[in-house]
């Protein structure tokens, strides 16, 4: 167990809808970073949060969205979505946000599937 | 920004033999490379990293190199068995845009599907 936690599991919603994923970090980790990996596809980096703030941006679509909370959780807000949206999403954890090398510890994902 | 090349996206091996993976990354400033396991359907799992002040590090039948002239770090797994079987990401660390941190972030290579035949 990686000790980051992410809710829900499973979702299956339609198209043009709007979804949100939850993710707990690691007890001490001040840094989310959320990914999403598509079928046999890579790790797409989406949006890093330090204590609270954007710390860096990949390649988010605009209908995209997250924020982190005073408590360190974190959501991910996907709306209108398209078929093209099915995929992983992954959050990870680390302590830092900035200095480190340190490892992301990732949680169990949540797999979204757009009918 | 970084970009990690991985090679190759599949590789197949008897039980027994070894797999190398290889790993080629672009921007001199990175200093952090991690090695990622991923089961079917499973979360990554770090398996072994390496910083640029070492140029190899061991951990039983796993071993990683980092050759910073050629920007480019290697995965060695030993004595393959059948449960190796997955798919393997390498990563690096990114830097802060004219700043001497990095991000935190992690940019991944493209994976390399590894099968070990029993």
């Amino acid at each position: 167990d990686s000790g980051v936690t992410q809710t829900p599991k499973h979702l299956i919603t339609a198209t043009g809808q709007r979804v949100t994923l939850r993710c707990s970090p690691r007890s001490g980790d001040l840094s989310v970073y959320w990914y999403q990996q598509s079928l046999d596809q890579g790790l797409q980096f989406l949006i890093q949060y330090y204590n609270g703030e954007e710390r860096a941006k990949g390649n988010i679509l605009e209908r995209f969205s997250a924020q982190q909370f005073p408590d360190l959780h974190s959501e991910l807000n996907l709306s209108s979505l398209e078929l093209g949206d099915s995929a992983l999403y992954f959050c990870a954890s680390s302590p830092r946000g900035t200095g480190g090398n340190s490892p992301l510890h990732f949680g169990n994902g949540t797999r979204l599937t757009v009918t | 920004g970084e970009n990690v090349e991985q090679h190759p996206s599949t590789l197949s091996v008897q039980e027994g033999d070894s797999a190398v993976i290889k790993c080629t990354y672009s921007d001199s400033a990175s200093n952090y490379f991690p090695w990622y396991k991923q089961e079917l359907g499973k979360r990554p799992q770090l398996i072994i990293d390496i910083r640029s002040n070492v140029g190899e590090k061991k951990d039983q039948r796993i071993a990683v190199t980092l050759n910073k002239t050629a920007k480019h770090f290697s995965l060695h797994i030993t004595e393959t068995q059948p449960e190796d079987s997955a798919v393997y990401f390498c990563a690096a660390s990114e830097r802060v845009r004219g700043g001497s941190s990095n991000t935190g972030k992690l940019i991944f290579g493209q994976g390399t599907t590894l099968q070990v035949k029993p």
